[in-house]
């Protein structure tokens, strides 16, 4: 157990519509980290918010968007959902602002299918 | 270009045997992080190791060993006297010491049979 939680476990959501995926990080971390990970690949960097303000990004477009909360919680907010969305979508909190090199505590992932 | 190539996609040993994991990475960065983190079938992944581009030695925690080789780019690991529960797919990671971004391989699966 790593102390990090996602929810919902699975969701499916049709072409178009709007998905919000949560995390709640370890007491004490101010570092999340968002991932996608399609079926049979490694994860992708989305991106990482570090005391409620993104701190990098990767190459996914705006509609990929995030929030992060002073509770250690944090959102993932997809729009337009496409079907190459469907993934496993993976939230990581680390103490400090990483340059990664801080050990990512991993939760167990949210499903997403989209139809 | 911030690559990691794990060319195994699967391998398939019997408990006992021990299995070496291989991966390839390319960065121009003089520093950088490597990991290793296995994800079994319940999805989460989990920390196994963590080096830095200037500690090159060997390490060993009980039956897992790491060799990082850098004239090679190459940061292989192996389990020892595998057991079933070592089932899982294992992915190798990079750290770029230029930006926060965690590069991943594709993974390999590991399949221990009984």
């Amino acid at each position: 157990e790593t102390g990090v939680t996602q929810s919902p476990t699975h969701l499916i959501k049709t072409r178009g519509q709007q998905v919000t995926l949560r995390c709640s990080s370890q007491s004490g971390h101010n570092t999340v980290s968002w991932y996608q990970q399609a079926l049979g690949q490694g994860p992708q960097f989305i991106f990482q918010y570090y005391r409620e303000e993104e701190n990098g990004r990767g190459n996914f477009p705006p509609r990929f968007s995030g929030l992060q909360f002073p509770n250690y919680s944090s959102e993932l907010n997809v729009n337009a959902l496409e079907l190459d969305d469907s993934a496993l979508y993976l939230c990581a909190s680390s103490l400090e602002r990483a340059r990664s090199y801080n050990e990512q505590f991993f939760g167990p992932g949210t499903r997403l299918t989209v139809l | 270009a911030q690559k990691v190539t794990q060319a195994q996609t699967e391998i398939s040993v019997v408990e006992k045997e021990d299995v070496t994991l291989d991966c390839v990475y390319e960065t121009r960065d003089t520093t950088y992080y490597l990991f290793w983190y296995k994800q079994p079938p319940s999805g989460e992944l989990v920390f196994l190791i963590r080096r830095n581009s200037f500690d090159e030695q060997n390490e060993i925690s009980g039956r897992y060993s790491w060799n990082f080789q850098k004239s090679t780019s190459s940061f292989n690991f192996t389990i020892t006297a595998s057991q079933v529960v070592d089932s899982a797919v294992y992915f190798c990671a990079l750290s770029p010491g230029s930006n926060y971004q965690l590069i991943w391989g594709a993974g390999t699966k590991l399949i221990i049979k009984p």
